[in-house]
């Protein structure tokens, strides 16, 4: 079973203040992506990374997929209160047509004003 | 606007009652859906991939028979809880996938929040 161990998985910080978040497996995924969920409400995809090394930024926020694509980090600079929210990655995982989304425990983030 | 509708968002039954939950593609065809369990500030939870026209897959632990899967056209699955009860309250998250492939894009509803008395 391939599994994402994500942390970590409480996060309270003040606004201004910078974090990582690290997703990690021992398994290799053909893909990975990062979610932000928001209570009472459905995951949104932020990203999607793809090739090993490879870097996206949106905005504040960048995300990193290991050389190996066995690891991903999303480091947010200068968190705003808006940024609070549930952060989930998840990996692909299985054949091209029967794949399936493994969501790692999700990183539960605070940003107090 | 939203790709995944899911139906009702909520739902406070009796404990014996059988659930149904809809999720539908707004827009799109989606041979494959999947259906996740979400408890409070947890991850989501796989619970079964539902593809058109065929019996969907269960993840290990899932119990088929409780948890009814139908998938009936292009655009809506249903996930029915069948005698619920009180353990089964939780958040449940539809997601349709673009296309056959792993890679393409899943788009989620909002969820359905179930609590069983």
């Amino acid at each position: 079973t391939q599994l994402l161990e994500q942390s970590p998985q409480f996060l309270s910080i003040q606004e201004g203040e910078n974090l990582t978040v690290y997703c990690n497996s021992s398994s290799v995924f053909s893909s990975l992506q990062w979610y932000r969920q928001e209570p009472g409400e459905g995951p949104v995809l932020l990203v999607t990374v793809v090739t090993g090394g490879e870097v996206k930024k949106l905005k504040r926020l960048t995300f990193q997929f290991g050389d190996a694509r066995k690891d991903s980090s999303l480091h947010i600079t200068a968190a705003q209160p808006g940024d609070t929210g549930l952060y989930l990655c998840a990996g692909f995982a299985g054949s091209s047509n029967t794949g399936k989304l493994i969501f790692g425990q999700g990183t539960t983030l605070q940003v107090k004003p | 606007g939203a790709v995944v509708s899911q139906h009702p968002s909520r739902v406070i039954c009796k404990s014996g009652t059988s659930v149904k939950i809809e999720c539908r593609s707004l827009d799109f065809q989606a041979t494959t859906m999947f259906w996740y369990r979400q408890f409070p500030k947890q991850s989501l939870m796989l619970m079964a991939t539902s593809n058109e026209g065929s019996k969907a897959t269960y993840e290990q632990g899932v119990e088929k028979d409780k948890f009814l899967i139908n998938h009936a056209s292009l655009t809506l699955s249903t996930l029915t809880v069948t005698s619920a009860h009180p353990e089964d309250s939780s958040f449940y998250i539809c997601s349709a996938r673009t296309g056959p492939e792993s890679n393409q894009p899943q788009h989620f509803g909002d969820g359905t929040r179930l609590s069983i008395l």
